[in-house]
């Protein structure tokens, strides 16, 4: 199985501020590599698949990058309602497996 | 518009059965449906996928063995069924649609059905 792991796991920050978050695979994924966002009590949301294609609708302070099998999302300056939880997931091959989730909290 | 809408929250025993669902809307039923697991204050975990146009079906080995997951394509819903409910089965289930592109993200989600076990 492929593992996925996600720093940090959580962070303290400020509106404006230009947050990143890293997810590793214990393997090549290539790019097939999904970021999601949870709000609590909601569904995730879909943002970026493929590790940089920007969902319709999702903002573009939010972008992805990397390759094969370290990947970042990067909100560019962060806004009231992207405090959330956020996870990667490697969409390349059975079983999928997400990451352990970073919460972007209210410094 | 796209919709997956689930099963209401359940209320359950030890040692009972239960078949949540996931009935898909404003699409073709023909993309592979996902079942994720999320126990309170904690990640997802995928539990598995079918394809509604052949049944074929793909789990998780944490979860192989322990659910059933099956479709209906004649009413475009999916399910998920356990044969006997343990108290650690309490969660947060959401199902899940993949897109066709050929990547395995999920592009929209259900709701959501809040599984309680408890005597």
């Amino acid at each position: 199985d492929i593992q996925m792991t996600q720093s940090p796991s959580s962070v303290s920050t400020s509106v404006g501020d230009r947050v990143t978050i890293s997810c590793r695979a214990s393997q090549g994924i290539d790019r097939w590599l999904a970021w999601y966002q949870q709000k609590p009590g909601k569904a995730p949301k879909l943002l970026i698949s493929e590790a940089s294609t920007l969902q319709s609708g999702v903002p573009s302070r939010f972008s992805g990058s990397g390759s094969g099998t370290h990947f970042t999302l990067t909100i560019s300056s962060l806004q009231p309602e992207d405090f959330a939880t956020y996870y990667c997931q490697q969409a390349d091959s059975f079983p999928l497996t997400f990451g352990g989730g970073t919460k972007v909290e209210i410094k | 518009e796209v919709q997956l809408v689930q099963s209401g929250a359940e209320l359950k025993k030890p040692g009972e059965s239960l078949k949540i669902s996931c009935k898909g809307l404003g699409f073709t039923f023909t993309h592979w449906i996902g079942w994720v697991r999320q126990m309170p204050g904690k990640g997802l975990e995928w539990m598995g996928n079918i394809y509604p146009g052949d049944s074929e079906t793909r789990y998780s080995p944490s979860f192989q063995g322990q659910v059933t997951i099956s479709v209906d394509r004649s009413i475009s819903t999916a399910y998920l069924q356990w044969k006997r409910l343990k108290a650690s089965d309490s969660a947060m289930y959401y199902c899940a649609r993949q897109d066709d592109s050929g990547s395995f993200e999920f592009d929209y989600w259900g709701q959501g059905t809040l599984v309680t076990v408890s005597s």
